[in-house]
């Protein structure tokens, strides 16, 4: 299976800061990477698929970047309506993996 | 308007089998894929399977030996049953349906599933 390696686990950022999170795949997974956001209680919603490409309806301060094994998820510009939990997920192999998650608060 | 809605029995005995049901509006079963997703309280997020738009299924090895993934169209419902649970297989449950061929976009609310006697 490919492990995604996810940092870092937790993060508290400042209004206005711009935030990054990364996740590093155990393979190449040839951008078959997705992020999202997940509320207390809630199901996680999609940000970002396909590496970069910002899902419709999602805040354009949200962007993904990386190849091969890398890829990071950038907020530019905090929000307090961004806190909450940051997953990223493969989709290059089956099982489907997930990263072990990123808490985001504000300072 | 899609979405999905999961529902099942809250609490199960070690041991026995988990049945649940993700009930499905605003999508065709017949040309869209629906996982099933779950998550431990307090941790992250683990694949579980999928049923295809063409009625195929994978699953995550982990677990394929106790999971089975079902549908019933003309009720645009998916299934999952799992057998032998046991207390870490207490989770929120989540279908979702498949988006790009390995994303979700859409997702249900989740059930919560507790193991114990």
């Amino acid at each position: 299976d490919i492990q995604m390696t996810q940092s870092p686990a937790s993060l508290s950022a400042s209004l206005g800061e711009t935030v990054s999170i990364e996740c590093l795949a155990s393979e190449d997974i040839y951008s078959y990477l997705a992020w999202y956001q997940q509320k207390p209680g809630k199901s996680p919603q999609l940000l970002i698929y396909a590496a970069n490409r910002l899902q419709d309806g999602v805040p354009s301060r949200f962007s993904g970047s990386g190849s091969g094994t890398q890829y990071s998820l950038k907020i530019s510009g905090m929000q307090p309506e961004d806190e909450g939990d940051y997953f990223c997920l493969q989709g290059s192999k089956f099982p489907l993996t997930f990263g072990s998650g990123t808490k985001l608060e504000i300072k | 308007q899609v979405q999905l809605k999961e529902s099942g029995p809250g609490l199960v005995q070690p041991s026995q089998t988990l049945s649940l049901t993700c009930t499905v509006s605003g999508l065709s079963l017949t040309s869209n894929s629906v996982s099933w997703i779950r998550q431990p309280p307090g941790k992250g997020l683990e694949w579980m399977g999928v049923i295809w738009s063409n009625g195929g299924t994978d699953y995550n090895s982990a677990i394929k030996s106790r999971l089975s993934i079902s549908r019933d169209t003309s009720k645009s419902q998916v299934f999952l049953k799992m057998n032998s649970l046991q207390t870490e297989d207490t989770a929120m449950y989540f279908c979702a349906s498949l988006y790009g061929g390995y994303t979700f976009d859409y997702w249900g609310q989740g059930v919560m599933v507790t193991v114990s006697s």
